[in-house]
């Protein structure tokens, strides 16, 4: 069975102080790995999407790696705007091309 | 960049009523979708669309059905709503290279 795991489901850091979020995952046939942002009582904002093992995207203090049962989201010096829930989500395509949702980890910076 | 419009940011509704929640998208994508957003269960699939007057039940797809006359709009049913279906209900369209998603719909059932 596909299936997502994010770890921690929680995260509190310091302003300026870099870590990592992790999204574990099994799955038959990866087709790509997406990584959201949501902001309180709104929808996912996209962020990235990684195809194949060894692919590396960047976006401002993120950064986005994927191995072949594993992606990392890495927070470099974050800020106070960072605070959020980041979800992963498996792309399986086949007929349905849905998506399989981790249940995310809530990130709080503090200044 | 793609645009995926949810009618309602909040709504309450009665037990028994039947309630539409739509979804409009402005870029010409054969995909939608409806999720429900509840804390410790993450996103699951309600139902999803590949092409007009086509759909297909996902994980959770008791209680809802759905619509798609347009390719542009994708409507969520629920057909005598109960308090259990008080929850974020999320649109969304994409294909394999990112899905966007709408602002989301804040159902409260009463």
């Amino acid at each position: 069975e596909d299936q997502v795991t994010q770890s921690p489901e929680a995260l509190r850091l310091q302003e300026g102080e870099s870590s990592s979020l992790n999204c574990s995952y099994t799955v038959s046939g990866l087709r790509g790995l997406f990584w959201y942002r949501q902001d309180p009582g709104k929808g996912p904002e996209f962020l990235f999407t990684l195809y194949s093992a060894g692919e590396e995207k960047e976006k401002e203090r993120l950064k986005a790696t994927l191995t072949k049962k594993e992606s990392f989201l890495h927070i470099t010096a974050p800020k106070p705007e960072d605070s959020a829930t980041y979800l992963c989500a498996l792309f399986t395509g086949g007929a349905t091309n849905k998506l399989i949702f981790g249940t995310g980890t809530l990130l709080a910076v503090q200044p | 960049d793609v645009k995926v419009t949810q009618s309602s940011r909040y709504l309450v509704k009665r037990t028994g009523e039947k309630v539409f929640l739509e979804c409009v998208q402005d870029m010409d994508h054969e995909n939608m979708f409806w999720y429900r957003q509840d804390p410790g269960l993450g996103l699951r699939l309600i139902y999803f669309s590949y092409d007009v007057k086509m759909k297909e039940k996902g994980d959770i797809p008791e209680g809802y059905s759905v619509s798609r006359e347009k390719k542009e709009r994708f409507s969520l049913i629920l057909e005598s709503a109960s308090t259990n279906q008080t929850s974020m209900y999320l649109c969304a369209t994409g294909a394999n290279y990112g899905y966007t998603f709408g602002s989301g719909t804040r159902l409260t059932v009463v």
